[in-house]
């Protein structure tokens, strides 16, 4: 069964320093999106990704996300100036079509900022 | 504004009996509605959905239900196992390209 994988499954870093999260999503898919829950509560939507553009993004993904796919398998989340609030599970996630078919999600990167 | 929320944060429920979970939403544009499923350490894990032009639809041991005059949706799952015990939410597309998560209802299933 195709799933979405993503690395590395948890990642530290030093608060300040640039992370890159890494994603390959189901290969057939052309929608991709981040998603990021902090312990405890619910998933929170971040950025969507399609034809090689951002096509909605949220308030918290500021100027220190981006989101590149660099060839045609990854889908990347980068965070410049890591902040101590930015620790979170990170969901990359893929579907088919738009938002009214179904996405799948990965196992999650596990981000912490100390 | 919108939002997606769910009556209840746990529930607790025999083996073997029925589960039902509920969730409200208010925005009436949504038309997409998805329950899923996450154990410990994973990632969300789609269980089933259900378009605004439905109000009713079934899997393997699950039945989504939609009510679209309240604004309400629920999920039934049928001879709970202990394999079910994991937080569940729903989520509404609340845009072409974005889901919108409720809050989470973690079930609890007793042997």
């Amino acid at each position: 069964e195709p799933e979405v994988t993503q690395t590395p499954s948890h990642q530290v870093t030093q608060m300040g320093q640039e992370v890159i999260l890494r994603c390959v999503p189901i290969s057939n898919h052309l929608y991709f999106y981040w998603y990021r829950q902090i312990l405890g509560q619910k998933v929170e939507f971040l950025v969507s990704f399609y034809n090689n553009e951002i096509s909605e993004k949220s308030e918290i993904f500021d100027d220190r996300f981006s989101v590149e796919r660099p060839d045609g398998s990854n889908f990347t989340l980068k965070i410049r100036s890591t902040k101590l609030e930015d620790s979170a599970m990170y969901f990359c996630a893929s579907s088919a079509g738009q938002g009214n078919t179904e996405a799948f999600f990965g196992q999650g990167t596990r981000l912490t900022v100390v | 504004g919108e939002s997606v929320g769910l009556h209840l944060p746990t529930l607790s429920v025999q083996e073997g009996d029925n589960s039902i979970i509920n969730c409200a939403y208010s925005n009436s544009a949504s038309d997409y509605f998805i329950w899923y499923k996450q154990e410990s350490g994973k990632g969300p894990q789609f269980i089933i959905d259900i378009r605004s032009n439905m109000d009713k639809r079934q899997g393997q041991r699950v039945t989504v239900l939609l009510n679209k005059t309240v604004k309400h949706l629920s999920l039934q799952i049928a001879a709970t196992q202990p394999g079910d015990s994991a937080v569940y939410f729903c989520a509404e597309n609340s845009h072409d390209y974005k889901l919108s998560f409720g809050a989470g209802t973690t079930v609890t299933v007793r042997a």
